[in-house]
């Protein structure tokens, strides 16, 4: 049984650039929650896929955007970044059903806006 | 939405010695209560978690606490060892718009120190 891993590791963009995060979820699991983990602070929602479909955000603007796979793999896209976008995002998944809610999270890919 | 406090940010213990943290959340809904660790630069691993239907769980030196009339809950580690130091982090779950989706909303975190 694989865990959740997450790529890129580490990355460094500049202010209105675009990018891209990756997520694979653990074997077994169908839905992907993402989390936005900014220094010093507890992970805040961004949103959840489930079915390919986005199952619930948080309250993030519409630059942050997200697809789910056939696979249950997982993509985050941010638009137009911002400075205040420089955090450590965590993707998390879960099984369907009453499990749904227990998340096993990768190691994330931390992001720095220059 | 819900909100979760965290209680203390920072806590420091001596090997040996027992370790509190306490949580309250404000949304009555809310039904599960996971806490995870997180150790500098690694992912958060879930520890222990309780559902509002059990007012008490117990692992090995974890236990955690559930006070529903309250809105609080705590965990508690026994016999703390310099490997228990990370940041901890309560969450709190309820589901989100629509009925279908859970999300976790976390505390800021408790940084806990454990000298030897």
């Amino acid at each position: 049984e694989t865990g959740v891993t997450q790529s890129p590791t580490h990355l460094i963009k500049t202010r209105g650039q675009q990018v891209t995060l990756r997520c694979s979820s653990q074997s077994g699991h169908n839905t992907v929650s993402w989390y936005q983990q900014a220094l010093g602070q507890g992970p805040q929602f961004i949103f959840q896929y489930y079915r390919e479909e986005e199952n619930g955000r948080g309250n993030f603007p519409p630059r942050f955007s997200g697809l789910q796979f056939p696979n249950y793999s997982s993509e985050l896209n941010v638009n137009a970044l911002e400075l205040d976008d420089s955090a450590l995002y965590l993707c998390a998944s879960s099984p369907g059903g009453s499990g749904a809610n227990v998340l096993t999270f990768g190691a994330g890919s931390r992001l720095t806006v220059l | 939405g819900e909100n979760v406090e965290q209680h203390p940010s920072t806590l420091s213990v001596q090997e040996g010695d027992s370790a509190v943290i306490k949580c309250t959340y404000s949304d009555s809904a809310s039904n599960y209560f996971p806490w995870y660790k997180q150790e500098l630069g690694k992912r958060p691993q879930l520890i222990i978690d309780i559902r509002s239907n059990v007012g008490e769980k117990k692992d090995q030196r974890i236990a955690v606490t559930l006070n529903k009339t309250a809105k609080h809950f705590s965990l508690h580690i026994t016999e703390t060892q310099p490997e228990d130091s990370a940041v901890y982090f309560c969450a709190a779950s309820t589901r989100g718009s629509g009925g279908s989706n859970y999300k976790l909303t976390f505390g800021k975190g408790t940084l806990l120190t454990v000298n030897p």
